[in-house]
């Protein structure tokens, strides 16, 4: 079985700061890891997904991630925030056998402050 | 394309009651999937449908169940309405080819409160 553990239940930050969303894994086969993004009153956005390859990945919005097999990690950064990218965002894997089945963490809330 | 459509997008049911909720995935996705979220429990699977059949299956007790039809939309339906089951329903759908890599488009959700 996978689960995700998102360190962080909350992250408040000034506008134009640089900011780091944890996301740490368990897992005894391979996974697929992911990052979504639920702005209030709406549904999950993907912003984006580590597949194989380069272990930094770019997504929507200037958001990118890192994978660290050794430290079971995928942390999601931006160098500069926005008070548009006040959200919910969720790390979430699936083993990369078989259908795809999401086990998300519980979310970070991030608050951009002007 | 359109999206993601889920309805109706607020419900409120008394416990002991059933309930059905609606997806229409995107033109030409062949997966729904369903996912319940709770602020206790977080985003939990349910069950995925494709080609009318259900694929995966979450932990989650027999009073929830779902169909898909031949056009790819699906329906969930909990039965037996419990005070826990208030929560925001969230369908996705993909392509469907039965790949862990896909990307998943989710829809707003329904939210259902059960008094």
């Amino acid at each position: 079985a996978q689960s995700v553990t998102q360190l962080d239940s909350q992250v408040p930050v000034f506008e134009e700061a640089p900011v780091e969303l944890r996301c740490n894994y368990s897992s005894s086969v391979s996974v697929y890891l992911f990052w979504y993004v639920q702005y209030p009153n709406q549904g999950l956005q993907l912003l984006l997904k580590y597949l194989s390859g380069s272990t930094l990945v770019k997504g929507i919005n200037g958001f990118e991630a890192e994978f660290n097999k050794s430290q079971t990690s995928f942390h999601l950064r931006k160098p500069s925030v926005h008070i548009s990218d006040t959200a919910e965002y969720f790390c979430a894997v699936t083993r990369t056998q078989g259908a795809q089945k999401l086990v998300f963490g519980q979310g970070t809330r991030l608050t951009i402050n002007p | 394309k359109a999206g993601v459509t889920q309805t109706p997008r607020y419900l409120i049911k008394t416990r002991g009651q059933q309930v059905t909720l609606s997806c229409s995935p995107i033109s030409g996705h062949r997966s729904v999937s369903w996912y319940q979220q709770t602020p206790g429990q977080g985003l939990q699977f349910l069950f995925e449908y494709f080609s009318e059949t259900q694929r995966n299956k979450g932990n989650f007790p027999g009073r929830f169940s779902g169909r898909q039809f031949s056009n790819s939309r699906s329906e969930m339906n909990v039965s037996t309405l419990e005070l826990g089951d208030s929560a925001l329903y969230l369908c996705a759908s993909s392509l469907g080819t039965g790949g862990a890599e896909e990307t998943q488009y989710f829809g707003p959700g329904t939210r259902l409160l059960v008094l």
